[in-house]
């Protein structure tokens, strides 16, 4: 059974750097895509990016310029960098596998809320 | 962008009460559509993906159908357990995006 664990600073100020981990483990990192999402309090979700197991990536158009998403095959572990963060990026983010055209695997979310 | 909008944004209804979701999609993608539950402070939790395939594990009561634009979801016998915010989701194109949710409640 795939599960994945993700952890990571929950308080932010604005400007700071948010930084979140996911850990895979029962499947390889070296299949599938591996993303990331995050929902705003009380609102839907929007996807942020991902990489593949090339460590190629994509990246939502809007948030481009600040997100950055890597691989540690070595630890089955992903990652998400995002920078000069606002109270807009208020949301509780979740890490998540993508097999073709849907997500079948996704963290338990965390909470990071950017506050001065 | 695909943008996708769902109907109801909410919805009232009872244990045992039929219920159907809809998602509209802005162009077409054939049956690239996904749907989610999810619980108060959980993660979503897939129940269907293209269109109309039920992920293991997901009860019978729901059914997924429609191609092209349009797309419903189907909750034959509303358990007390089904009540939750439910989401399409499609990847025809990139990037991925979600509709904005149906909350359904007790009646």
């Amino acid at each position: 059974q795939v599960h994945l664990q993700q952890w990571g600073a929950g308080l932010l100020k604005p400007s700071e750097t948010l930084s979140l981990t996911c850990t895979v483990s029962g499947g390889s990192l070296r299949e599938f895509y591996w993303s990331w999402i995050r929902q705003p309090p009380g609102k839907g979700l929007e996807w942020i990016g991902e990489i593949n197991p090339n460590g190629s990536v994509n990246y939502k158009r809007t948030l481009r310029s600040r997100v950055t998403i890597s691989l540690d095959t070595s630890k089955n572990q992903f990652s998400l960098k995002l920078s000069s963060v606002t109270a807009a990026d208020t949301s509780t983010y979740y890490c998540a596998r993508r097999a073709v055209d849907y997500f079948d695997y996704w963290g338990q979310g965390i909470l990071v809320t950017v506050a001065s | 962008d695909i943008h996708l909008t769902q109907s109801p944004s909410f919805l009232s209804a009872s244990v045992g009460d039929r219920v159907s979701i809809t998602c509209r999609a802005s162009q077409g993608i054939n049956t690239y559509l996904a749907w989610y539950q999810q619980r108060p402070g959980k993660a979503p939790n897939l129940l269907i993906f293209g269109a109309s395939t039920l992920q293991r594990g997901v009860p019978s009561r729901f059914s997924g159908s429609g191609s092209g634009t349009e797309f419903t979801l189907t909750i034959s016998s509303l358990q007390p357990e089904d009540f939750a915010t439910y989401y399409c989701q499609q990847l025809n194109s990139f990037p991925p995006t979600f509709g904005g949710g149906t909350k359904v409640e007790i009646k």
